[in-house]
C-alpha cells in the first residue's frame, strides 16, 4: 500500500513550456485535491475532484488544468508555465470526513 | 469559505504542554475539525479530528466547545521533534469538499 504518490519530484520548465503533474492513489478515496505551496507560506488549494470524472476550482485555480479520467489517478497540467507558479505541489486524497492523506510533493521551478 | 485564524508562532520548552487555538467562527453544522503537523520538504501529515467536546489521541488532544467556533490543540510534553507547522482545518462552510488550509502555526520548542 503505498498511498499517495506524485511524479515527477523535482522539474525545471523554461516559460511558456507545458508540464503535467501525475497523482496517484491505493486507497479507492473519492476526493482528491492539488494545493501549492511557496517557500515560508500556507498550502493553497487548486483544484479538487469529488469523484471519478469530475473536477471543481479552487482558491488558485488560473494557469492550471486538471483531469481525473480514473479513481486513482488526479492530473495537474501546465500549460504555459510562468515563474509566478514556481512552487512545491502536493496531492492529497480523501476518505470520509476531513482526513486527508498528502503525497511527498513535487518541486517545480520555472525559469 | 470557512475561514481559519490561528497565531502566527508559538515557542515553547521540551516538557512543556502545548495548546494551539484556532479560530473558526463561520463553520457549518456538517463539518469536522482536523489538525495536521508539516515539517519542512514534506507532505502535511494527519494529527486529529473532532467534531464536538473533546477527542484525543496517542500523539495530542482536541478540545472543542460547544459552540464550535474554536478549537485547540493540545501537545502534552512536546519535544524538539515537534518543531513544525500545525494547520487547523475545516469544510468550506457549507458542508462540501473544497477543504482550504489556513496560514498555520508555527511552533518552535526549545531544548
Amino acid at each position: 500500500n503505498a498511498g499517495v504518490t506524485q511524479t515527477p519530484k523535482f522539474r525545471v520548465l523554461k516559460t511558456g513550456q507545458s508540464m503535467t503533474l501525475l497523482c496517484a492513489q491505493d486507497m479507492n478515496h473519492e476526493y482528491m485535491y492539488w494545493y501549492r505551496q511557496d517557500p515560508g507560506m500556507g498550502l493553497r488549494l487548486i483544484h479538487y475532484s469529488v469523484g471519478e470524472g469530475t473536477t471543481a476550482k479552487g482558491e488558485v485555480p488560473d494557469g492550471y488544468n486538471v483531469s481525473r479520467l480514473k479513481k486513482q489517478n488526479f492530473l495537474l497540467g501546465l500549460e504555459s508555465a510562468a515563474p509566478s507558479q514556481t512552487s512545491v505541489y502536493f496531492c492529497a486524497s480523501r476518505e470520509t470526513g476531513n482526513r486527508q492523506y498528502f503525497g511527498p510533493g513535487t518541486r517545480l521551478t520555472v525559469l | 469559505l470557512a475561514k481559519t485564524t490561528q497565531p502566527i508562532s508559538m515557542d515553547s520548552y521540551e516538557g512543556q504542554e502545548v495548546n494551539i487555538t484556532c479560530s473558526h467562527n463561520n463553520i457549518a453544522t456538517n463539518d469536522y475539525i482536523t489538525w495536521y503537523q508539516q515539517f519542512p520538504s514534506q507532505g502535511p501529515r494527519f494529527i486529529i479530528q473532532g467534531y464536538k467536546t473533546k477527542v484525543t489521541n496517542e500523539v495530542a488532544s482536541l478540545f472543542i466547545p460547544a459552540d464550535r467556533k474554536s478549537s485547540t490543540l493540545s501537545l502534552p510534553r512536546v519535544s524538539l521533534s515537534d518543531t513544525a507547522v500545525y494547520y487547523c482545518l475545516v469544510g468550506d462552510g457549507t458542508g462540501g469538499n473544497k477543504l482550504v488550509f489556513g496560514a498555520g502555526t508555527i511552533l518552535r520548542v526549545k531544548s
